[in-house]
Order: structure tokens, then C-alpha cells, then sequence
């Protein structure tokens, strides 16, 4: 099975800031990754698909990057609806693998 | 407009069975798969399988498959998933998601399970 990990697992950040997160898969997943934001009692939303594509109706604070092994989540912008946890999902090889989440707060 | 609309929240006793369902609307059903996805309260998101409307085959992860069914019925553009033995560790949230993209969800089906 191909593992994921993110980095951090929480941070405290503040409005207007840059927040990066990382994900790092076990094997090659090429870009078969996607990006997604959970809110507090509310399903996931996908943000980012195929690893940098933004999901349409997503603000373009959003961006996503890398390919093979190591991606990374960037919100350029830090708003106050952006407060919420982060999931990474490798769709290349079944099981089909979530990373453990980053839960983004307020400073 | 693509929706996934789940079935309501379930309450029952461990050893009774329960099926859940995901209907979607406003797209061609037997074109894109459906997963289920587990999230135990406070936990991450665990994905349980999938099912591809298109010929019904199914891929379960191996920690899920012992313990449930996926199955669809294309003729209502609805998805399930089911256990014939519920235990209190099965408590969680169930949601549907659409694709091998996840790009449409479900709102969630809460299931307790409680003596």
C-alpha cells in the first residue's frame, strides 16, 4: 500500500499569511494527487486535482504542486473562511491512501 | 448540477445490519465510479472502496472488505454500502465521493452503533 504523510500536522497562522503544507508519498504516484478541505461537520471539498490543477470555483489564492513523490498545498492570502483541516489523497494505485491531515487555526 | 444525496443518519445496536446509499443527480451515473469513505469522529478520512456503475465491479480496500459490501442499482443511480454485523468501532461518518478524483461529495451519513 502507498503511504502519505503530511507535514505539519497543525499550524497556527494568521490572516493574510502564506501557508505551505507538504505531502509525501512512499512510491511514485506521478501526479495522481488532490487536495481537499474539511470544515467542522461538513463533507471535503476538493481543491486541487492531477496535483496543481485548481478545482473550478476555487479562489486563486489556491495552488497546488510537485509530481512523483512530494507535493505541496500553498494558500497565498490566508483568509478567515480558510480556517479549517487539509487532506491529501493519492488515487494512483488502490488502496486509495488520505494523508493524515494539517489543521490550519487561527494565531 | 452533480449532487450526491446520502441517506440520513442511522442509529442501531451492535450484531443488527444496515445498508446506507448514495443517489446522484444532474450527471450520467454509469459513466463515473463511486467511493465510500470512512471518517471516525476526530479522525482522518479512510477510503473503503469503490464501485464502477458501468459493470458493477467493485475494489475494496483489504482493512474493509471482510466487514462490507458495495453494490449499485443503476436503474436509480444509487450506490450502497452494507454490513450484515455492526460493531461499535463502526460508529463514524460515511461519505459517497464521486470519481477516482473525489470531485463530488456526499453530505455524509452518521452511523452509531451502541448497545
Amino acid at each position: 500500500d502507498i503511504q502519505m504523510t503530511q507535514s505539519p500536522s497543525s499550524l497556527s497562522a494568521s490572516v493574510g499569511d502564506r501557508v505551505t503544507i507538504t505531502c509525501r508519498a512512499s512510491q511514485d504516484i506521478r501526479k495522481d494527487l488532490g487536495w481537499f478541505q474539511q470544515k467542522p461537520g461538513r463533507a471535503p471539498k476538493r481543491l486541487i486535482y492531477t496535483a496543481s490543477h485548481l478545482q473550478s470555483g476555487v479562489p486563486s489564492r489556491f495552488s497546488g504542486s510537485g509530481s512523483g513523490t512530494e507535493f505541496t498545498l500553498t494558500i497565498n492570502g490566508l483568509q478567515p473562511e480558510d480556517f479549517a483541516t487539509y487532506y491529501c489523497l493519492q488515487h494512483n494505485s488502490p488502496p486509495f491512501t488520505f494523508g493524515p491531515g494539517t489543521k490550519v487555526d487561527i494565531k | 448540477e452533480v449532487q450526491l444525496v446520502q441517506s440520513g443518519a442511522e442509529v442501531k445496536k451492535p450484531g443488527e445490519s444496515l445498508r446506507i446509499s448514495c443517489q446522484g443527480f444532474g450527471y450520467r451515473f454509469s459513466n463515473y465510479w463511486i467511493n465510500w469513505v470512512r471518517q471516525v469522529p476526530g479522525k482522518g478520512l479512510e477510503w473503503m472502496g469503490t464501485i464502477d456503475p458501468a459493470d458493477s465491479n467493485v475494489k475494496y480496500n483489504p482493512s474493509f472488505q471482510a466487514h462490507v459490501t458495495i453494490s449499485d442499482d443503476k436503474s436509480i443511480s444509487t450506490a450502497y454500502l452494507q454490513w450484515t454485523s455492526l460493531k461499535a468501532s463502526d460508529t463514524a461518518i460515511y461519505y459517497c465521493a464521486r470519481y477516482f478524483t473525489f470531485d463530488y461529495w456526499g453530505q455524509g451519513t452518521p452511523v452509531t452503533v451502541s448497545s
